[in-house]
């Protein structure tokens, strides 16, 4: 069955340091990936997927297929990036999973 | 203002009782979904429909039911079978080629 999993509950990193979500998955087929964030009082969003190869405010995520990972990385972490992060996997039958989410907290 | 709209926000429901959830999206979406959003669970899938007059169970439908008679609407139903239905849902819609769009979500409170 397919499985998405971020190991890391909570994430803080103090302002301007590299940041690194790790997320993990299993599917035989080949998926399409997601991050999607959740700020404070604000509706989940797309923040990235991997087909478009987009920055999106900073933060990169490249597929690698070899170790079924997606993590999702940005170089100087902002105060304004601490949310709540989620990555997501769509198979070939339109089902949409997500992972357990990490939250992110960037301190001053 | 188009988009996703779920009503109510918030929902109080004494045990024992269903009690349905809206969702409707003006977006021409063909695929919706329900999710339920626990802490430190994410978001768990309940129910996804691609097309009209068709759905699919996720990895925790028990005790919920889903109805997609209309492309702009999925009401999800929870049922009274549903052990611990005290929640917050989600609805999401989704194009075939692109991201999925959210809701602002439910708040069920069983008291």
């Amino acid at each position: 069955a397919q499985r998405v999993t971020q190991p890391e509950k909570l994430l803080s990193v103090f302002k301007g340091a590299p940041v690194e979500l790790k997320c993990n998955y299993s599917y035989s087929g080949s998926p399409e990936l997601f991050w999607y964030v959740q700020y404070s009082r604000q509706r989940l969003q797309l923040l990235l997927r991997h087909i478009s190869r987009e920055s999106i405010k900073g933060f990169t995520a490249d597929l690698n297929k070899g170790e079924t990972s997606f993590h999702l990385k940005k170089p100087f972490a902002q105060e304004e990036d601490s949310a709540m992060y989620y990555c997501a996997l769509i198979d070939s039958s339109y089902k949409l999973i997500f992972g357990s989410g990490t939250r992110l907290l960037v301190r001053p | 203002d188009g988009g996703i709209t779920q009503s109510p926000k918030y929902l109080f429901r004494k045990e024992g009782q269903n009690v349905t959830l809206s969702c409707e999206q003006n977006l021409n979406h063909d695929a919706m979904y329900w999710y339920r959003q626990d802490p430190g669970q994410g978001l768990r899938l309940i129910y996804y429909s691609q097309i009209v007059n068709d759905f699919q169970k996720g990895d925790i439908a028990e005790g919920y039911s889903v109805s997609r008679e209309k492309k702009e609407s999925f009401p999800l139903t929870v049922t009274s079978a549903q052990k611990n239905p005290t929640a917050f849902y989600l609805c999401a819609s989704r194009p075939r080629s692109t991201e999925a769009f959210f809701g602002q979500g439910t708040r069920l409170t069983v008291v």
